[in-house]
């Protein structure tokens, strides 16, 4: 079965600080991995994928995320936390066998104190 | 350009109506799906289409129906509500899966 987790419900930061937002992963074949933001009462914008290539993928607002393999893992981060980063972020992964369906994690609440 | 628009915002339904939310994209997107969002259990797919003509059932489709005539509509329809309805809906659109999908602002949906 494909899931996603993503292990904490909250994360809190101090602005100017590093944020990592954690997600892992179970798909059968080469994963298809996609970051979201959702800021209150909008729907959920793209931040980054990672299909292949380098294990380091970079994508809007500054944010990146990291692949590893051998631990299923693609976890989100940013060097610098803005207070305009604070929202709720999603991990997905596309499904392994049917290439149409996609799971996403619990979302993970992400608060920059100035 | 408007996107992926949804209507209504906010509905309020009795247990055992029906009603259709509607989605309406401008990309020219052949994908499209309808997701639900509960707390603490993240965007769960609903149904999908890949396509005028072409849909099929994801994680958690009974209870809706969906049918796609046009590239740009994908209509989601709640056959008899019931109170575990009761959520926040979206329907997004891509290219093709492989890409990102565009997302609605969603329906709030309260079925009492």
């Amino acid at each position: 079965a494909q899931s996603v987790a993503q292990p904490e419900d909250q994360v809190n930061v101090a602005e100017g600080n590093p944020l990592t937002v954690k997600c892992t992963y179970s798909v059968s074949g080469n994963p298809y991995l996609f970051w979201y933001v959702q800021y209150p009462n909008r729907g959920l914008q793209f931040l980054l994928k990672y299909i292949t290539g380098d294990n380091l993928v970079k994508g809007s607002y500054g944010f990146e995320a990291e692949f590893n393999k051998s631990q299923t893992s693609f976890h989100l981060k940013k060097p610098s936390a803005l207070v305009s980063d604070s929202a709720l972020y999603f991990c997905a992964v596309r499904d392994g066998g049917d290439f149409n369906k996609f799971y996403f994690g619990s979302g993970t609440k992400l608060n920059v104190k100035p | 350009n408007a996107g992926v628009t949804q209507t209504p915002k906010f509905q309020v339904l009795k247990t055992g109506q029906s009603m259709t939310l509607q989605c309406a994209q401008d990309m020219n997107h052949e994908y499209m799906s309808w997701y639900r969002q509960d707390p603490g259990m993240g965007l769960r797919l609903i149904h999908y289409s890949v396509g005028a003509g072409i849909t099929d059932q994801g994680e958690v489709p009974n209870g809706y129906n969906v049918s796609r005539s046009t590239t740009e509509d994908f209509p989601l329809r709640l056959l008899s509500a019931a109170p575990s309805q009761t959520s926040v809906y979206f329907c997004a659109s891509s290219v093709d899966p492989n890409y990102e999908q565009y997302f609605g602002p969603g329906t709030r949906l309260t079925v009492t």
